[in-house]
Formats: structure tokens, C-alpha cells, sequence
């Protein structure tokens, strides 16, 4: 049985620089979603795709922030010249879209931090 | 902008005691999720209601979706130390959305021996 996996599990960078995370979904499901969690709070919505469409991008994910999928797989979330409050968990879901239900399985999550 | 307020946001209880968790909300949601989410991981789904006034029970765990599907409730019955972590919920549909889940902000249990 294999879940959803996230690589790297942390990540240490400098401002600044650039990092790329990735996120292999469960194989059967067609919908990826991303969060990002700060200590002592639920996970908020950054964007989501079904298949390989982006379908919604929360007003958190500003210009430096970018997510693909692009054969409907795995999914990358690319955040260039980050800054220290980029600092966050950052989650990936995904689930198989039906009406009422979409239940969604999380990843172990990638923990960033920006020095 | 659909919020879930979850209460309380800490509870801290021995071995033994009876414990619940409130999630509310203003909006109408098509299901709600609760997870339970270990330090340093990601959230594990413990159960989804869908029905207004569904309840679930998983072992010692009962949840309860509210009849107008708007808040639900976590009751824990003899609680463990295992059971020590937060809970969320999140609700699923509502208003224009229907990918994202909408998060409570969380309730950090600690049961003590």
C-alpha cells in the first residue's frame, strides 16, 4: 500500500535561493493538492490540480510560487528568492474526486526552513 | 470566506478522562474531515461524515456531524496516552469551492499517565 510521498522531508536554504519540492501521489488518484502549515495551526490551501489541469490557486500562492503537474502524476511546487516567512511545512495531498465526499490523503510533508 | 472554528484549542487531561472537540462554522459543507497529526508529519484522515446528524464511532472515538452539516464534534471516551496529538477538522464543498479543505485551526490534546 503505498500513500503519498513528499521529497526532501526538510530542507535548510538561505534567503533568496530557490527550492523545489516533490510530491508522488496515491497511483489511482487524479487529484494533487497543496498546503502549508505554520506551527500551531491547521494547513491552509495553496493550490490544487486534477489531472494535469491547475484548477485553483489560493490568493496565498503569490508570483513566487509555482506548482506543476505535468503528465498528471507527481506534482512539483517550485518557490523562487524565498523569504524567512516562506518558512512552513508544506503538505501535499491527494484524493479521487467525487461529488460530497473528497477525502483526502496527506504526505509526510516537507518541513522548509529559511535562514 | 468559509472558517472553522475549532474549541478548545488546548486541552490537556489524565488517562482515563472523557474529552470533546468542537468544530463550527457559519457555512454549510458537503462532508467534514477529521484528522489527527503527529509532530513533524503529515495529518492522518480518521474519519469523513457526510449525512446531517451522521455519527461515527472508531473505537473509543465518536463523531457527530451537526443536523444542518454547518459544525461536527470529536468525543473521546477514556482517553490514552496514545491518543495525545492534534486533531483537526476540515470541511469539504461549500460556497464556490470544491477542491480545497478548509481547516480548523486545531485542537493540541496531551493525555497524561
Amino acid at each position: 500500500d503505498t500513500g503519498v510521498s513528499q521529497d526532501p522531508r526538510h530542507k535548510i536554504t538561505k534567503r533568496g535561493q530557490n527550492v523545489t519540492f516533490r510530491c508522488d501521489p496515491i497511483s489511482e488518484h487524479n487529484r494533487l493538492y497543496w498546503y502549508r502549515q505554520t506551527l500551531g495551526q491547521g494547513p491552509e490551501f495553496l493550490t490544487y490540480f486534477q489531472n494535469e489541469a491547475q484548477l485553483e490557486k489560493s490568493r496565498l500562492l503569490s508570483d513566487r510560487f509555482s506548482a506543476e503537474r505535468p503528465k498528471g502524476s507527481f506534482s512539483t511546487l517550485e518557490i523562487q528568492r524565498t523569504e524567512q516567512g516562506d518558512s512552513a511545512m508544506y503538505l501535499c495531498a491527494s484524493s479521487l474526486a467525487s461529488a460530497g465526499r473528497n477525502e483526502q490523503f496527506f504526505g509526510p510533508g516537507t518541513r522548509l526552513t529559511v535562514l | 470566506t468559509q472558517l472553522l472554528e475549532q474549541s478548545p484549542q488546548f486541552l490537556s487531561i489524565q488517562e482515563g478522562e472523557n474529552l470533546t472537540v468542537y468544530c463550527n462554522s457559519s457555512s454549510v459543507f458537503s462532508s467534514l474531515q477529521w484528522y489527527r497529526q503527529e509532530p513533524g508529519e503529515g495529518p492522518v484522515l480518521l474519519v469523513t461524515v457526510v449525512t446531517g446528524g451522521e455519527v461515527k464511532k472508531l473505537k473509543r472515538l465518536t463523531f457527530q456531524f451537526g443536523d444542518a452539516r454547518k459544525d461536527s464534534s470529536l468525543h473521546i471516551t477514556a482517553a490514552q496516552t496514545g491518543d495525545t496529538g492534534l486533531y483537526l477538522c476540515a470541511g469539504y464543498g461549500g460556497g464556490t469551492s470544491y477542491g480545497k479543505l478548509t481547516f480548523g485551526q486545531g485542537t493540541i490534546l496531551t493525555v497524561h499517565p
